[in-house]
């Protein structure tokens, strides 16, 4: 059965410093990668998707994925207060109906 | 961002209480989902839909839920008898079947209490 961990558990960092998140899961075969934000008791925002070993930027994210280390990343360039919020990573296979499994996610607060 | 439409946003239910929840998909996306987060952020998969059929449902939600995805009607999921373990952000999210991709988009979501 997938696992799915992030870490840190919980971020702080100040605005406009770079800030690094990590997911590892345990399905080598997992070709299908998300992050995702949920601003407080709110729905998910997807951010990025990644399915091949290298890089994905999408604006201020970027997602690194290696699998073969069962690691995923993502990097937020120049954070803002606004992006404070709890960041999930999410791990599939491409078909459809596939099933997410989502890590516990890494709450992150951008200090003005 | 998502145009997944989640009603009501917020329903409080004594136990044993039927608790009904309604998602309106994107337009186009024939892929369904729900889940269920708790308070711990943790997710639990309850089902999908790929048009109007089960694609997957766990056992509790087809012991103790009720769901459908009609054509031209919202999707629905109904709490038949309500527990307050069920209280939780319920998600639902919708997406294009593969190849072309299958993104789930989530609405915001439907907190219900169960008092």
């Amino acid at each position: 059965q997938q696992k799915v961990q992030q870490s840190p558990e919980s971020l702080t960092v100040s605005e406009g410093a770079m800030a690094s998140l990590n997911c590892t899961f345990s399905d080598g075969t997992s070709n299908n990668f998300r992050w995702y934000r949920q601003h407080s008791a709110k729905g998910l925002e997807v951010l990025v998707s990644i399915f091949s070993d290298g890089e994905k930027e999408e604006g201020r994210f970027t997602a690194h994925l290696n699998r073969a280390n069962l690691h995923v990343s993502l990097h937020i360039r120049e954070p803002q207060p606004s992006d404070s919020a709890v960041y999930l990573c999410a791990v599939s296979m491409i078909n459809a109906g596939a099933k997410l499994t989502f890590g516990g996610g890494t709450r992150l607060t951008v200090r003005p | 961002n998502s145009k997944v439409i989640q009603t009501p946003r917020y329903l409080v239910k004594g136990q044993g209480q039927k608790a009904k929840m309604r998602c309106i998909p994107e337009k186009g996306h024939p892929v369904v989902f729900w889940y269920q987060q708790n308070k711990n952020n943790e997710f639990k998969f309850l089902i999908n839909f790929q048009n109007q059929e089960v694609l997957q449902q766990i056992d509790m939600t087809e012991k103790r839920f009720s769901a459908e995805c009609p054509s031209n009607s919202p999707c629905s999921l109904e709490i038949q008898s309500s527990e307050a373990g069920d209280s939780a952000l319920y998600l639902c999210a919708s997406s294009l079947p593969s190849p072309s991709g299958n993104t789930l988009y989530f609405g915001e979501g439907s907190r219900l209490i169960v008092v």
